[in-house]
């Protein structure tokens, strides 16, 4: 088992352009998550998903876009690069609700310029 | 909101020095989480609690849940190199939800 994959790890943008961030998992998870992590600061819930075309609003969801046409992909997308994007990004997965443990990914390091 | 408020913010300890770092928040905790980050790595969970009073312990890790379940802390006796790194307590926001919130994390540095 690979876990939860993501790619690129790093990434510059220049502001205005746009990218998407991938995730996968391959242990048949349900439930799967996009948090930002500011230096200094804990992790943000972007956008969670439970389950293939289910997709909802985290705590800071603004200028972010998800899609769940799969149990295993969850990518992200950032339309608009701008520098208060500039954070690393990790994506988790777990079986669902209630005293779960999340699977994290390895992360990917945005700059935007 | 509830939020979970980690200290200290940064440690730096001798090797084979003990240590704790807390995790408060100012409601009922419902599965409290300890994570384990290293630099350009996803977090590895150490510890997950449950109960008010539980207490789970992992080689020289000990985890601690209070019986208010507002306040955790995380325990390293005889600290090595190895567990430096970055700890995170992240906890449900309500019972038995999806959405999870952490702490802002405590930077562990250990010098042999």
């Amino acid at each position: 088992n690979a876990g939860v994959t993501q790619t690129p790890k790093f990434r510059i943008l220049k502001i205005g352009q746009s990218m998407t961030l991938q995730c996968t998992q391959d242990m048949n998870h349900n439930y799967m998550y996009w948090y930002r992590q500011d230096p200094g600061m804990g992790l943000k819930l972007i956008y969670y998903s439970v389950g293939a075309g289910i997709t909802d609003k985290g705590e800071v969801p603004n200028g972010y876009n998800v899609s769940r046409s799969t149990t295993e992909d969850f990518p992200l997308r950032l339309e608009l690069a701008a520098p208060s994007q500039t954070s690393v990004y990790f994506c988790a997965s777990s079986w669902g609700e209630g005293y779960n443990e999340q699977f994290f990914g390895p992360g990917t390091r945005l700059t935007v310029l | 909101s509830q939020e979970l408020e980690q200290s200290p913010q940064s440690l730096i300890v001798q090797e084979g020095k003990n240590l704790t770092i807390n995790c408060t928040s100012s409601k009922t905790l419902y599965g409290l989480y300890w994570y384990k980050q290293k630099y350009g790595e996803g977090l590895i969970l150490l510890m997950m609690l449950q109960k008010g009073g539980e207490e789970k312990s992992h080689e020289k890790i000990t985890a601690k849940l209070d019986e208010k379940k507002q306040q955790s802390s995380l325990h390293i006796t005889a600290s090595q190199p190895s567990h430096a790194g970055i700890y995170l307590c992240g906890a449900e926001k309500y019972r038995g939800t999806y959405k999870y919130i952490f702490g802002t994390g405590t930077r562990l540095k250990v010098l042999a």
